[in-house]
């Protein structure tokens, strides 16, 4: 398997409070994305990232921010978690147009 | 802009069936890719093929097969002979050349009866 992990798998917070979830890989691969998967409307693209300190927004960037300071970790948070925000998050990586790699998700749900 | 429609949202056939499962994308590039991925129920995202727009050729691997038509914009997933275990949900998806980023459709769920 592509070395990407996501932490945390699960996670429960209240209106307000800020979130950071972490994607980590081990491949090296210079692209690294976060999706959100609702119900109805598929993957949605949230922010990437093209290389360290290199970042861009997707389509549903909105009260998402984003860091990589290093090749391995991409992080994704939440400034102010709503209850939009209650989500599936995919993270993947990419070397080149050769496709995605998708890490196991994290389930977030704000209360 | 670019643009994948997967117009079925959700199928259901019974088991050994054949079941085609339908995208048509938009895109203004002559260059592009396209891709379709397996959600399972356990929820894991799985690459299963991605082509190049100047490949048209129809591409079979065991029960799958592909169908690529430039001239529909479609890329079209079949299964044959369906088996319980390929009840998941199916996205397609297209890239631009140039461009970093995936575009995915909303998928199409697919239930397969035992």
């Amino acid at each position: 398997d592509a070395g990407i992990t996501q932490s945390p798998r699960h996670k429960v917070t209240e209106t307000g409070t800020p979130v950071t979830l972490r994607c980590h890989q081990t491949e090296n691969h210079r692209y690294m994305y976060w999706y959100r998967q609702d119900p109805g409307h598929g993957l949605r693209l949230i922010h990437y990232s093209y290389g360290v300190k290199d970042t861009d927004k997707g389509e549903v960037s909105d009260g998402y921010s984003v860091s990589r300071s290093k090749t391995e970790d991409f992080l994704l948070t939440l400034e102010s978690a709503t209850s939009s925000q209650t989500s599936v998050y995919f993270c993947a990586i990419s070397e080149a147009q050769n496709g995605y790699t998708f890490g196991s998700g994290t389930r977030l749900t704000v209360v | 802009a670019q643009k994948v429609t997967q117009a079925q949202t959700e199928i259901s056939v019974v088991e050994k069936e054949d079941v085609t499962l339908d995208c048509v994308y938009e895109t203004r590039d002559t260059t592009y890719y396209l891709f379709w991925y397996k959600q399972p129920p356990s929820g894991e995202l799985v690459f299963l093929i991605r082509r190049n727009s100047f490949d048209e050729q129809n591409e079979i691997s065991g029960r799958y097969s592909w169908n690529f038509q430039k001239s529909t914009s479609s890329f079209n997933f079949t299964i044959t002979a369906s088996q319980v275990v390929d009840s998941a949900v199916y996205f397609c998806a297209l890239s631009e050349a140039g461009d970093d980023k995936i575009i995915f459709g909303k998928g199409t769920r697919l239930h397969i009866l035992p």
